[in-house]
């Protein structure tokens, strides 16, 4: 069974501040997704990144796959409120189901 | 331009009743996926669906759930006789081509709470 793990599990911070947040397994993943979830809302996906290295920007979040695409790794550059969710990491290897991390819960403080 | 549709949004049942969660994908989308969520928790899969067909129920209970995605309407996940455990948001997720590998459109969710 492949296994995600996400840390830290908590994060709260003030408006502007920068932050990391992760994603890792012993497995090796073809694909690998970060979605946000807002309270009473389904998870939206915001990025797929599938080769080794990869690393992808979105506005102020900066997305990356680790080289032997087990780890990857989300960047927010000057948090704002609207940053505040859950952030979900999944993974999937070709013909397998989605498996989803618990969760980092950001709280962004005005 | 509608995603994906899922109804009820909230549902109360009583011990031993039966459950129905509706789900129509994304236009154009034929692959359906079920997961349940518990508060503090991540998605957990429960079956993935084709038009008529269960492609992997391996998630779902073998007791008391079921699911279907008939030719016509929408996805359904049922749920008879539930228990206060059942309690959860369930989602349905949907997609163009089979497990994409470039991720899955979700729907808001029906949260079940069972008293």
């Amino acid at each position: 069974t492949q296994l995600l793990e996400q840390s830290p599990q908590f994060l709260s911070i003030q408006e502007g501040e920068n932050l990391t947040v992760y994603c890792n397994s012993s497995s090796v993943f073809s694909s690998l997704q970060w979605y946000r979830q807002e309270p009473g809302e389904g998870p939206v996906l915001l990025v797929t990144v599938v080769t080794g290295g990869e690393v992808k920007k979105l506005k102020r979040l900066t997305f990356q796959f680790g080289d032997a695409r087990k780890d990857s790794s989300l960047h927010i550059t000057a948090a704002q409120p609207g940053d505040t969710g859950l952030y979900l990491c999944a993974g999937n290897n070709y013909g397998q189901n989605f498996v989803f991390g618990p969760g980092t819960r950001l709280s962004v403080l005005p | 331009n509608a995603g994906v549709m899922q109804n009820p949004r909230h549902l109360v049942r009583r011990r031993g009743q039966e459950a129905r969660l509706r789900c129509s994908p994304m236009k154009g989308h034929s692959h359906v996926y079920w997961y349940r969520q518990l508060p503090e928790e991540g998605l957990k899969f429960m079956v993935y669906l084709q038009k008529e067909n269960i492609i992997d129920e391996s998630g779902m209970p073998k007791e008391r759930f079921s699911a279907e995605f008939p030719k016509e309407g929408p996805s359904i996940l049922r749920i008879q006789q539930v228990v206060r455990g059942d309690s959860a948001a369930y989602f349905c997720a949907s997609s163009p081509l089979d497990r994409s590998t470039y991720g899955y459109t979700f729907g808001s969710g029906t949260r079940l709470t069972v008293v």
